[in-house]
């Protein structure tokens, strides 16, 4: 696609339901990145993809953070009985050339759990 | 010690003077570095990469101390425009990449 794609833009759930986040990256992008994204913070690294492969979920806060890329294309990511504190914007980005090159953001996903 | 560290602001600087911009990263074997740009509610967005021998762009300069382990960003004649929150971001020796929490600027009229 033309951009970065990520849905829902909001998502407004209560506590202990599941939640998923999808990501569309730009189609000749053979990485895709994760990040949580707090009010005033900087960008905080979750997990990411070299085409399917996920080589780093170090990020991932627990166990009921996952994500998936299974065809190397769109991402998901799933957050299991949510929590408050799961409250942020949840950002994805693609690159073309992995570390070294621009990374490209999606709007985000702004998660909240009440 | 965090991965990338950055004085959060924020800066409030006079519209048209020299602002500096400094972050340390903690990776030794990190080799990509950049800044991002991120204007309010918005997502960030590449502002320039970070090369050993420092680069310009425009009005902005960004240099490189691998002995130090710190990066700079300097804009000069600064523009309203110019407010934002800037991001240094590091590869971390592998190719997860990690921002830094980011410093505030607010040019003032």
């Amino acid at each position: 696609g033309a951009g970065v794609s990520q849905s829902p833009r909001y998502k407004v759930t209560k506590r202990g339901q599941d939640v998923t986040l999808r990501c569309d990256p730009i189609s000749s992008h053979a990485t895709l990145y994760w990040y949580q994204q707090a009010l005033g913070q900087g960008p905080e690294f979750l997990t990411y993809f070299n085409y399917e492969a996920q080589p780093d979920k170090s990020g991932l806060p627990s166990d009921r953070f996952s994500a998936e890329r299974p065809e190397g294309s769109i991402s998901t990511l799933t957050i299991q009985r949510t929590e408050q504190r799961d409250s942020a914007m949840y950002r994805c980005a693609s690159s073309f050339r992995g570390p070294t090159g621009e990374l490209f953001f999606g709007e985000g996903s702004r998660l909240t759990v009440l | 010690r965090k991965e990338v560290e950055q004085d959060p602001g924020p800066f409030n600087v006079p519209e048209g003077a020299t602002v500096a911009f400094n972050c340390t990263y903690s990776n030794s074997a990190s080799q990509s570095f950049f800044w991002y740009r991120q204007d309010c509610r918005k997502e960030p967005k590449l502002l320039m990469s970070v090369y050993s021998s420092g680069n310009e762009d425009g009005r902005f300069t960004a240099q490189l101390n691998r002995a130090s382990q710190y990066i700079s960003l300097l804009i000069r004649d600064s523009k309203l425009s110019d407010s934002a929150t800037y991001l240094c971001v590091v590869n971390g020796g592998d190719d997860k990449i990690i921002f830094g929490k980011g410093t505030r600027l607010h040019i003032l009229p």
